[in-house]
C-alpha cells in the first residue's frame, strides 16, 4: 500500500473515446504528479500541481488535460487519443514541490490501450 | 540517468548473492539522488536517496554509494532474495525536475 490509489488499473479506448483517470493521495501531501511511462524509456513528467495550481506543463498535446479539484484528488481527462499514447500512466506525490528534498511516492498506474 | 539504449540492462544474480546496481548520472549540479524498485504490474516505490554532502547511505539491506568525481551512483543488495526481483532505476535532480534512468533488471535465481 503506497498511499497513492489510481483508478482504473487498466482502460482499453477508442481514439475518439472521452475517459478520465483518477488518483487520490492519502499521505496529506501538498503536490501531485502525472507521468508517462513507456517501454524501454525513462518517465516522462507530464504535469505537476501543488497546492491544487499547476506549476508546470511539459509541452503534452491538448489531448491530456489535467484537473486537480483539491490537494488528495487528481484527474487526467482523455480525449481524441493516439496509438502511440497507449503506455502506462503514473501519478505521484510528495510533501512539497520541492523535488531536490524529498522523494515521490507512486500510485500502481492505469495501463491504457489505445485501439 | 543511465544512458537508454534499446535493451533493458539485465542482471542476474543467485539467491543469497549481493546485487550492485549502477547508474551514471549527467548532471554535475545533481544534488539529491534517489533509487526506485518496479515491480511487474506495479509503480515505482521508494527504496533509499542520497544527498550530494554524502557518498553513503545504508537502509535495510541496501546501500546507496555515490561518486560525485565520476557522477556515478551504485545499489547495493545484501542477500539478494527472490523478491527483489524488480526493475530498479535511479533518479536524480538538482532544483526543479527530477531525471530518471531507464533502469536496469534484476533476476534472482535459486
Amino acid at each position: 500500500e503506497t498511499g497513492v490509489t489510481q483508478t482504473p488499473r487498466h482502460l482499453v479506448m477508442g481514439m475518439t473515446n472521452k475517459k478520465s483517470l483518477k488518483c487520490e493521495q492519502h499521505l496529506g501531501h501538498n503536490a501531485m504528479y502525472w507521468y508517462k511511462q513507456s517501454a524501454k524509456k525513462p518517465l516522462e513528467l507530464m504535469f505537476v500541481y501543488s497546492l491544487e495550481e499547476r506549476v508546470e506543463n511539459n509541452s503534452v498535446p491538448s489531448r491530456f488535460s489535467p484537473e486537480c479539484p483539491n490537494s488528495s484528488h487528481l484527474f487526467l481527462h482523455l480525449h481524441t487519443l493516439q496509438p502511440e499514447d497507449s503506455a502506462l500512466y503514473l501519478c505521484a506525490s510528495s510533501q512539497e514541490y520541492r523535488v531536490n528534498i524529498q522523494p515521490q511516492h507512486f500510485g500502481d498506474g492505469t495501463r491504457l490501450s489505445i485501439l | 540517468g543511465e544512458s537508454v539504449g534499446l535493451h533493458l540492462p539485465t542482471l542476474s544474480v543467485q539467491e543469497g548473492d549481493n546485487s550492485i546496481i549502477n547508474c551514471a548520472y549527467s548532471n554535475s549540479a545533481s544534488d539529491y539522488f534517489i533509487w526506485y524498485k518496479q515491480e511487474s504490474g506495479k509503480g515505482p516505490q521508494f527504496i533509499i536517496d542520497i544527498r550530494s554532502n554524502m557518498d553513503k547511505r545504508q537502509g535495510q539491506r541496501v546501500t546507496v554509494l555515490l561518486n560525485k568525481t565520476v557522477k556515478h551512483l551504485s545499489l547495493q543488495i545484501a542477500a539478494t532474495q527472490p523478491g527483489d526481483s524488480a526493475v530498479y532505476f535511479c533518479a536524480e535532480t538538482d532544483t526543479d525536475k527530477l531525471i530518471f534512468g531507464t533502469g536496469t533488471r534484476l533476476q534472482v535465481f535459486p
